[in-house]
């Protein structure tokens, strides 16, 4: 079946350190992005992508970074320099074509927290 | 700015309707979405507006004005595994159709 996989689903950092969420994609599309959700707050876009070896940053990029070597791997980094990491962060995509191109899948996500 | 609101909560018995409003403000507009999302879990897609009026599918029916800011999604014969967030999000048309915006979301109960 295809779809988005999100890992790990619980993710726990330590002060300094760097960590990576991965996020795959089996549906060919061109499209994927990153959101953070955080409590009584909408979806906050972080990075997307439009196609291979090319990302835009949204709403709110500080202290994230991401890569897109392969289209269907779509990694983010949460770097120390994002001092308030704690959410659920979600990856997405889009078909890009047909009458369905801008409706978001979604993968099950990644809750980080702090240790 | 670009904003979009609808209510924090709305509590609605099973077997009845509710109608979840949701008013937008976005430079550009190319339609918009409805999600559902169970907690802890993904969102999952329930409906598109692009042109003024009703769109049913099922249970489920989504109106927009863009005249008026305006949508609503109604649920018919509710049960309670309807009982998650509802979010409304808009595409805007000047961001080259990449960018949509998220409502914070309506978290609906449903009460036997």
């Amino acid at each position: 079946d295809g779809g988005i996989t999100q890992s790990p689903k619980y993710l726990f950092r330590k002060e300094g350190q760097n960590v990576t969420l991965s996020c795959e994609q089996n549906l060919n599309h061109d499209a994927m992005y990153w959101y953070r959700q955080d409590p009584g707050q909408g979806l906050r876009l972080i990075y997307y992508s439009q196609i291979v070896n090319d990302f835009q940053k949204g709403d709110i990029a500080e202290g994230y970074s991401v890569s897109r070597e392969k289209k269907e791997s779509f990694p983010l980094t949460v770097t120390s320099a994002q001092k308030n990491p704690t959410a659920f962060y979600l990856c997405a995509s889009t078909p890009g074509t047909g009458i369905a191109k801008n409706i978001q899948y979604f993968g099950a996500g990644t809750r980080l927290s702090v240790l | 700015g670009q904003n979009i609101d609808q209510p924090t909560e709305m509590t609605a018995t099973e077997g009845a309707i509710v109608q979840i409003n949701c008013t937008y403000q976005t430079s550009g507009f190319n339609g918009l979405f409805w999600y559902q999302q169970h907690a802890g879990e993904a969102p999952t897609f329930l409906s598109y507006n692009v042109l003024d009026g009703l769109e049913e599918k099922g249970r489920f029916s989504s109106f927009l004005s863009r005249s008026k800011g305006y949508s609503y999604l109604l649920l018919k014969e509710l049960q309670m595994k309807d009982s998650a967030s509802y979010l409304c999000a808009v595409r805007g048309s000047n961001t080259g159709g990449f960018k949509t915006i998220f409502g914070a979301g309506t978290r609906l109960f449903v009460k036997a």
